[in-house]
C-alpha cells in the first residue's frame, strides 16, 4: 500500500467555477476526513466518514462545499462556485478505526484566481 | 469548544540540542497525536499517544490527559528536524460523531 493518495496535487481555477478533488484512502481504513489548511495556519477540520457514512461536518463547510464516500472506498470533495477565500491547501487522511492514528496525504493544493 | 494551544510558537536551536515542545487543551479528548509537517507540506505522524509515554529514536512524547497537556521532546536535533510540529486532538463533534482540532503548531528551525 503507498498510502493515502490525492488527486490532483494542484488545481488553479477561476472564480466561480467548480472544482472536484478525489482521494483514496489506504486499503481497509474505515475512517476517512477532509482538511484545510491555509498558510501558516494548522488543519482545520471540515468533515468524516465512516465508511460511506458522513458522521461530521465543520460549520466551516459551507452550503457549497459537498463530500461524498459513496462506496466506502474513495472520497470526492467538491466546492461549487469558488471564491478566492477557497484558496488553501486541501488534506485528506484515513485511519483504521475509531481511536487508531491517522495518515495523512500530500494534499491538494487549490488557487483560485 | 476545545481549546488547543501549542508552545512556543517558533523556535530556534543549533543543531545538536534539545528542545520540549508543549501542547495544552482546554477539555477532555478521545486521543491526540504529533505530527511533523515537512517543507514539503506533508504531514508525518510522529506519536499517537492519548495518555502514558513513548520513544522513537530521538523523539519522545509524553501525554497527561488528567492534566490535560502533551509534551514533545526532540533530543540532538538535526537539520531535517526543521519544520512545523503539530498537536492534533480527536473531540465529540456537534453532530454525535467526532472531529479533530490542530494548535496552531510550533515551528522549528534547526541551523547546521
Amino acid at each position: 500500500d503507498t498510502g493515502v493518495s490525492q488527486n490532483p496535487r494542484h488545481k488553479i481555477t477561476k472564480r466561480g467555477q467548480n472544482v472536484t478533488f478525489r482521494c483514496d484512502p489506504i486499503s481497509e481504513h474505515n475512517r476517512l476526513y477532509w482538511y484545510r489548511q491555509t498558510l501558516g495556519q494548522g488543519p482545520e477540520f471540515l468533515t468524516y466518514f465512516q465508511n460511506e457514512a458522513q458522521l461530521e461536518k465543520s460549520r466551516l463547510l459551507s452550503d457549497r462545499f459537498s463530500a461524498e464516500r459513496p462506496k466506502g472506498s474513495f472520497s470526492t470533495l467538491e466546492i461549487q462556485r469558488t471564491e478566492q477565500g477557497d484558496s488553501a491547501m486541501y488534506l485528506c487522511a484515513s485511519s483504521l478505526a475509531l481511536n487508531t492514528e491517522a495518515f495523512f496525504g500530500q494534499g491538494t493544493r487549490l488557487t483560485v484566481v | 469548544g476545545i481549546q488547543v494551544e501549542q508552545s512556543p510558537p517558533d523556535l530556534i536551536l543549533q543543531e545538536g540540542a534539545n528542545s520540549t515542545l508543549r501542547c495544552n487543551f482546554s477539555d477532555s479528548v478521545n486521543n491526540l497525536q504529533w505530527f511533523h509537517q515537512n517543507p514539503w507540506g506533508q504531514l508525518i505522524n510522529l506519536f499517537y499517544i492519548p495518555s502514558g509515554t513513548k520513544q522513537n529514536g530521538r523523539l519522545s512524547a509524553t501525554t497527561v490527559a488528567t492534566e490535560r497537556y502533551s509534551l514533545l521532546y526532540i533530543s540532538s536535533s538535526q537539520t531535517t528536524d526543521s519544520g512545523v510540529y503539530f498537536c492534533a486532538v480527536e473531540v465529540r463533534g456537534n453532530t454525535g460523531g467526532f472531529k479533530t482540532i490542530f494548535g496552531a503548531g510550533t515551528r522549528l528551525f534547526v541551523k547546521a
